[in-house]
């Protein structure tokens, strides 16, 4: 198992360019999630998805936009890239929203908008 | 609100040290506790968890007790490794809609001399 994989690991955009971010897991999980890092303020969850065909705004949506297509990926898309998205991505899924269960998470793919 | 409060780094240690990172946090209900490490340049991955009061998360020699009283789910570990450097998240689990949604702080990075 691969378990959660992102594409690209590394991207630099300019100002007002679009991208996708692609998040895959072989888990079979329903959920998955987009997160950013950011230097002293944790991860924050961005969107997520609880299955196939789903989304849902997360704690910092804007500028974002997610799909579900297939229930193995997660898109992320960029529709105008902004130097306040400067930050590492993590997808993570789960197999279940239970509280108790853990998140995977993928290793992140490094984004700067200069 | 929900939050969590971890000690800030970087923490360096001997290796051999004794090791505690302080953790509390606040939230409505009763969260799931995890503990999620870092190592340089992957993806978040599981430590340990508990899931209800007075349970004790344990996973390679580390160890977390949820202390419900306190809020407090603070992690230790009796001999510490070089291999141990890495940053290190204390992350409730707390319900968000649908989905199981992990309030993250900014993690303590902690530095293993030999």
């Amino acid at each position: 198992n691969a378990g959660v994989t992102q594409t690209p690991k590394f991207r630099v955009l300019k100002t007002g360019q679009s991208m996708t971010l692609l998040c895959a897991q072989d888990m079979n999980h329903e959920y998955m999630y987009w997160y950013r890092q950011d230097p002293g303020m944790g991860l924050r969850l961005i969107h997520y998805s609880v299955g196939e065909g789903t989304t849902a705004k997360g704690e910092v949506p804007d500028g974002y936009n997610v799909s579900r297509l297939k229930k193995q990926n997660f898109l992320l898309g960029l529709e105008s890239a902004a130097p306040s998205q400067t930050s590492v991505y993590f997808c993570a899924s789960s197999y279940s929203g239970d509280l108790s269960y853990e998140q995977y998470f993928g290793p992140g793919t490094r984004l700067t908008v200069t | 609100g929900n939050s969590v409060t971890q000690m800030e780094g970087p923490v360096t240690l001997s290796e051999e040290a004794f090791l505690t990172i302080n953790c509390t946090y606040t939230a409505t209900g009763y969260p799931s506790l995890f503990w999620y490490v870092q190592y340089p340049g992957e993806g978040l991955q599981l430590l340990l968890k508990a899931t209800k009061a007075d349970d004790k998360g344990s996973n390679k020699g580390f160890e977390a007790t949820y202390r419900k009283e306190t809020t407090s789910f603070h992690l230790e570990k009796g001999s510490v490794q070089v291999s141990d450097s890495a940053v290190y998240f204390c992350a409730p689990h707390r319900s968000y809609s649908s989905a199981s949604k992990i309030i993250f702080g900014s993690g303590t990075r902690l530095s293993i001399r030999p």
